[in-house]
């Protein structure tokens, strides 16, 4: 299975918004609704941000929201803070029941 | 509040096999419908599922590693364990175990991780 692939990079300005993408194919991201977002700061441990491609978890601010079209997955951070500024990996199920990660992108505040 | 610790060693020779576990506390591994994941993150590189088992001892594994990974789960313990066989460089990386709820990509709890360098 191939990883998806994500930019490399992203950024934006505090207030802004910003979308980073996530694009596979019909065995993955494109077939099931079971993508996940997952933030992660250097050194740590990634955290749930997303799931099944739209939901938030309980304590994930609402400036966070994921969409999908097609073999595309989207993640949109709203209200860009400081904060946000971390590695986001996006993750699907696949058709032989794995699990495959993009390549992560890292969104830069500036 | 669910929490996960890995365990092992820090240093594996080339050709060995890597032996990891991870003890989790504050639920038990039995119950409810969880699968428990290992995942990998190599320096400065992106992040690689290895594979699942569920507490019933039904496992699911990256078609790339399926060759040499064996996950088992130790119920009367609360834990559940990676072995890699034939290690090389290319798995130096940080382990991390993990919380799958329903086995459909929802890792919502997550060990701190595990430095684990291939070297001789």
């Amino acid at each position: 299975q191939s990883a998806l692939t994500q930019p490399a990079s992203v950024s934006g300005s505090p207030g802004q918004s910003i979308t980073i993408s996530c694009t596979g194919t019909s065995s993955d991201v494109g077939g099931y609704n079971h993508v996940s977002w997952y933030q992660q700061y250097p050194g740590k441990a990634p955290k749930l941000m997303i799931y099944d491609v739209t939901n938030r978890p309980s304590g994930v601010s609402n400036r966070f929201s994921g969409s999908k079209s097609g073999n595309t997955a989207s993640l949109t951070i709203s209200g860009l803070q400081a904060e946000d500024e971390a590695d986001y990996y996006c993750s699907s199920y696949t058709s032989i029941s794995s699990l495959v990660f993009g390549g992560g992108t890292k969104l830069t505040v500036l | 509040q669910v929490q996960l610790q890995e365990s092992g060693p820090g240093l594996v020779k080339p050709s060995q096999t890597l032996s990891l576990t991870c003890t989790v506390s504050g639920g038990s591994i039995s119950s409810g419908d969880y699968y428990w994941s290992w995942i990998r993150q190599p320096p400065g590189k992106g992040l690689e599922w290895i594979g699942y088992i569920y507490h019933s001892g039904s496992t699911y594994y990256n078609p790339s590693l399926k060759s040499r990974v064996t996950i088992s789960v130790d119920t009367s313990k609360n834990q559940f364990s990676l072995m890699l066989t034939s290690m090389t460089a290319a798995d130096t990386a940080v382990y991390f175990c993990a919380r799958d709820a329903g086995g459909y990509n929802l890792h919502d709890y997550w060990g701190q991780g595990t430095l684990v360098t291939v070297s001789s």
